[in-house]
């Protein structure tokens, strides 16, 4: 069965600082893996995915993610963090030939 | 730009009223998702569809909740009788074969009083 977990329910960082967002997989299959961004009071939205090909995938507003099979993780980074990154961040795992199987989510907190 | 569509934005009702949801996918996607989020459960799938049949309904309450597809460019979610549980927001979101991404509409915020 597949199964993601995001380490961490509230990152918080200064703005200009490194984003890192934590996630590992479980997949008995070779997993797609994807990040979707969620602001407030709005749907979730893509930010990238991993669909077997290279493993640095990059997304938009400068986030990228990179998977590591021997670590089961698909980490989301971004160099500096914007005041406008503040929004919650799902991890997600492809299941079967259509659902998706998303975290609990991680809120970011950008400090000024 | 194509995107899912969801109406009402909004709904306040009271306990016991019936309560429907509409989504409108994006024009070609053929399979839809309905999704449920609070603080307490996170992001809950509730059913989901494929060319318009039901694929899994599972994650749905069978006594108060029905969906369905009456046509390719429509979803419905039911809730009769609603409850203040039922307070939460609903997604619909839609794909296609091939691509395994999920596109989101806005939610419907409902809060049943």
């Amino acid at each position: 069965a597949q199964s993601v977990t995001q380490l961490g329910s509230h990152v918080s960082v200064s703005e200009g600082a490194l984003v890192l967002l934590r996630c590992n997989y479980s997949s008995s299959v070779p997993p797609y893996l994807f990040w979707y961004v969620q602001y407030p009071n709005q749907g979730l939205q893509l930010l990238l995915k991993y669909t077997s090909a290279a493993t640095l995938v990059k997304g938009i507003n400068g986030f990228e993610a990179e998977f590591k099979k021997s670590e089961t993780s698909f980490h989301l980074t971004k160099p500096s963090a914007h005041m406008s990154d503040a929004a919650e961040y799902f991890c997600a795992v492809r299941s079967g030939s259509y659902k998706l199987i998303f975290g609990s989510g991680t809120r970011l907190l950008v400090r000024p | 730009d194509a995107r899912v569509t969801q109406t009402p934005r909004d709904k306040v009702t009271e306990m016991g009223q019936e309560v429907t949801m509409r989504c409108q996918p994006i024009l070609g996607h053929n399979t839809v998702f309905w999704y449920r989020q609070t603080m307490m459960q996170g992001l809950e799938l509730l059913a989901y569809f494929r060319n318009r049949a039901p694929l899994d309904d599972s994650g749905m309450p069978k006594d108060r909740f029905s969906a369905e597809m009456p046509d390719a460019t429509l979803a419905t979610l039911k809730i009769q009788p609603s409850e203040p549980r039922d307070s939460a927001v609903y997604f619909c979101a839609s794909s296609t074969d091939g691509v395994y991404e999920q596109y989101f509409g806005p939610g419907t915020r409902l809060t049943v009083t």
